[in-house]
């Protein structure tokens, strides 16, 4: 009964490689997002969807793309990644404007 | 610009109360939410308050005070699991779209 799932937990890789992060909910909301958290702990919102259409695209690099196929699907492809992507990206879903449900998060260590 | 202040650490012990504060700078301001991490964890929706005024959910009541555009955490009866990271983020809508700021986190050791 996971309410908010990502895959991979744990994803290490090399400078100048693709990769995607998977997000899914089953809890029938029809906002999404994307936060990127850094070694500070700094929690910082990337990408928001609602009912897959793009609602914020906070300004991040052109590497990052997020793709929602479905209402409770929204992955992030990263192209060409760099030493500095390296943090913790959370997944999150709402019902309301009041809260947010996050994913367990992927920790990407770029080396 | 838009920011958030929040105090870096703050300590208390077991069964104490301890208040966490955050003062915010944001146009279109819609609410101040709180949220638990535990090293590790994925952050954990506590509460939200979009009128002023003191909300109450067990052991963690959130305050809000817009005209002041500051907010608080308090947490009674402290016990150790509460030791985790917390943060408060502004909801706030410019040129017709809302976005979500995070705090820096405030970080609470409960002590023995």
């Amino acid at each position: 009964d996971t309410a908010v799932s990502q895959t991979p937990k744990y994803l290490v890789t090399q400078m100048g490689n693709d990769k995607s992060i998977k997000c899914e909910q089953n809890l029938g909301h029809d906002t999404m997002y994307w936060y990127k958290q850094d070694s500070k702990k700094f929690l910082k919102i990337m990408f928001s969807y609602n009912n897959k259409e793009l609602i914020i695209n906070e300004t991040v690099p052109n590497r990052f793309s997020p793709k929602s196929p479905d209402k409770a699907h929204l992955n992030l492809h990263i192209n060409s990644l760099e030493l500095g992507d390296s943090a913790v990206y959370f997944c999150a879903s709402s019902p309301s404007t009041r809260e947010q449900y996050f994913g367990p998060g992927t920790r990407l260590t770029v080396t | 610009g838009q920011s958030l202040e929040q105090p870096s650490e703050v300590t208390a012990v077991e069964g104490a109360i301890v208040q966490i504060n955050c003062t915010y700078q944001t146009s279109g301001f819609y609410g101040l939410s709180w949220y638990q991490q535990h090293d590790g964890g994925a952050p954990t929706f506590l509460s939200y308050n979009a009128l002023d005024g003191l909300e109450e959910t067990g052991r963690f009541s959130s305050f809000l005070s817009r005209s002041d555009s500051y907010g608080y955490l308090l947490l009674q009866e402290l016990q150790m699991k509460d030791s985790a990271s917390y943060f408060c983020a502004v909801r706030a809508s410019t040129s017709g779209t809302y976005k979500y700021i995070f705090g820096t986190g405030t970080r609470l050791k409960v002590l023995a």
